[in-house]
């Protein structure tokens, strides 16, 4: 199984900073990597797939990177409503699997 | 506008067996493949079970393999999970998501059902 590790835990910022987040794959997926977002009693939503593509409707201050092992999601510029936890997901193999999340706090 | 509704969680007894059911709405839906994820309240996400389009393949994640049968009827819009032999460590929110286009990437997802194992 290929285990995505994200980091930090936890992210504390002031609305309009930049957000780096962090997503390693115990082996390589290639681009096989997105990005997914989660607000407080609500379903994921797909923000990047293949690393660096963005989902519809996704602002352009998203952006992802990466390829093999290491990806990097990257908010420009925080909106009040990007506070929330952001997950990776790989689709290289079998099973599908989730790194552990990353929570954006606002400081 | 896409719609994934699901339904059939609730309050099971260990050992207990329950149906969820995932009524899609607003694409053709004998197009997609689809999946179920779980997730623990308060912890991570964690994929459950994938079904091709037409039904004929399908793949599960090894804590569920042998207990959980996906399934689908194309012609009902709907998507399903029977879960069997439940254990506490069954207990989460359960979400149908839609696959984009033969990626195993999900879009969009459901509100997710909640299904409780407990004595």
């Amino acid at each position: 199984e290929i285990v995505l590790t994200q980091s930090p835990a936890t992210l504390s910022l002031s609305p309009g900073e930049r957000a780096t987040l962090s997503c390693r794959a115990s082996q390589s997926v290639s681009s096989y990597l997105a990005w997914y977002q989660q607000k407080p009693g609500q379903a994921p939503r797909l923000l990047i797939f293949d690393a660096s593509n963005r989902a519809t409707g996704i602002p352009a201050r998203f952006s992802g990177s990466g390829s093999g092992t290491d990806f990097t999601l990257t908010i420009s510029s925080l909106e009040p409503e990007d506070f929330a936890v952001y997950y990776c997901q790989q689709r290289s193999d079998w099973p599908l699997t989730f790194g552990q999340g990353t929570k954006v706090e606002i400081k | 506008e896409v719609q994934l509704v699901e339904s059939g969680g609730g309050l099971v007894q260990p050992g207990g067996s329950l149906r969820l059911s995932c009524a899609a709405s607003g694409f053709t839906f004998s197009n997609y493949w689809m999946h179920w994820v779980r997730q623990v309240p308060g912890k991570g996400l964690v994929w459950v079970s994938h079904i091709n389009s037409d039904g004929s393949t399908t793949n599960y994640a090894d804590s569920v393999k042998g207990r959980f049968t996906i399934s689908r009827d194309n012609a009902k819009n709907t998507l399903y999970l029977q879960m069997n032999s439940l254990t506490a460590e069954d207990t989460a929110v359960y979400y149908c998501a839609r696959d984009r286009m033969v990626t195993n990437w999900f879009d969009p997802w459901g509100q997710g059902t909640l299904v409780t194992v407990s004595s």
